[in-house]
């Protein structure tokens, strides 16, 4: 079985321009998460989908980031226009039906960011 | 809110050597699951174990071990016999039991383990 995968690995961009990170969750996993670390911090969450519909944004740190997940399936994070302190490393994880801690979220290996 | 804290940052160790990573949790809440993750230099995050908050049994799995305390709030994890593979950031992290909280992680201990 695949695992969470994300594109793409690498991204460097500079300050004002438009990045568009993916993330292909594990087949019929309904729960996607989006989370974030910057150099030398914790992970932080971003948000979180139930299937298509967001159940929890409040991780988002404003209205430059926009996350979709069309059709419950695959989801997208767009940081429209990056600015430096956008930097880090973009996490992705999913897991099965329930809530956080019931099951395991399984992550992918992260799209690293840089903004110049 | 939640909060976890990993106060070792990095720790070196020579193989096989016997290695502690410590973590403390805060919440409120009385229902809440800990968990374990390792990022090797490849980056994915590795689950390595989850425990709910009701049980206070310690585990072990190989070289692994985990002690769970709740009167100290601590989650602290040893690694026996160290071996070069074991090399990685290690992550904990807390999930709440209410409603559909997140996990909330700690900084990460980077842990260095040479021959």
């Amino acid at each position: 079985e695949a695992g969470v995968t994300q594109f793409p690995s690498h991204s460097v961009i500079e300050k004002g321009q438009t990045v568009t990170l993916r993330c292909d969750p594990i087949s019929g996993h309904d729960n996607l998460y989006w989370y974030r670390r910057v150099m030398g911090k914790e992970i932080k969450f971003l948000l979180h989908f139930v299937k298509e519909s967001k159940q929890d944004e409040s991780g988002m740190p404003n209205n430059r980031f926009l996350a979709e997940r069309t059709g419950g399936t695959y989801s997208t994070l767009k940081v429209q226009p990056a600015e430096l302190e956008d930097s880090g490393v973009y996490f992705c994880a999913s897991s099965q039906e329930g809530r956080a801690g019931e099951h395991e979220q399984f992550f992918g290996p992260g799209t690293r960011l840089t903004v110049l | 809110a939640q909060k976890v804290t990993q106060a070792q940052t990095e720790i070196s160790v020579v193989e096989k050597e016997d290695v502690t990573l410590d973590c403390v949790y805060e919440t409120r809440d009385t229902t809440y699951y800990l968990f374990w993750y390792k990022q090797p230099p490849s980056g994915e995050l590795v689950f390595l174990i989850r425990r709910n908050s009701f049980d206070e049994q310690n585990e072990i799995s190989g070289r692994y071990s985990w002690n769970f305390q709740k009167s100290t709030s601590s989650f602290n994890f040893t690694i026996t016999a160290s071996q070069v593979v074991d090399s990685a950031v290690y992550f904990c992290a807390l999930a709440l039991r209410s409603g559909y909280s997140t996990l909330t992680f700690g900084k990460g201990t980077m842990l260095l383990v040479s021959p």
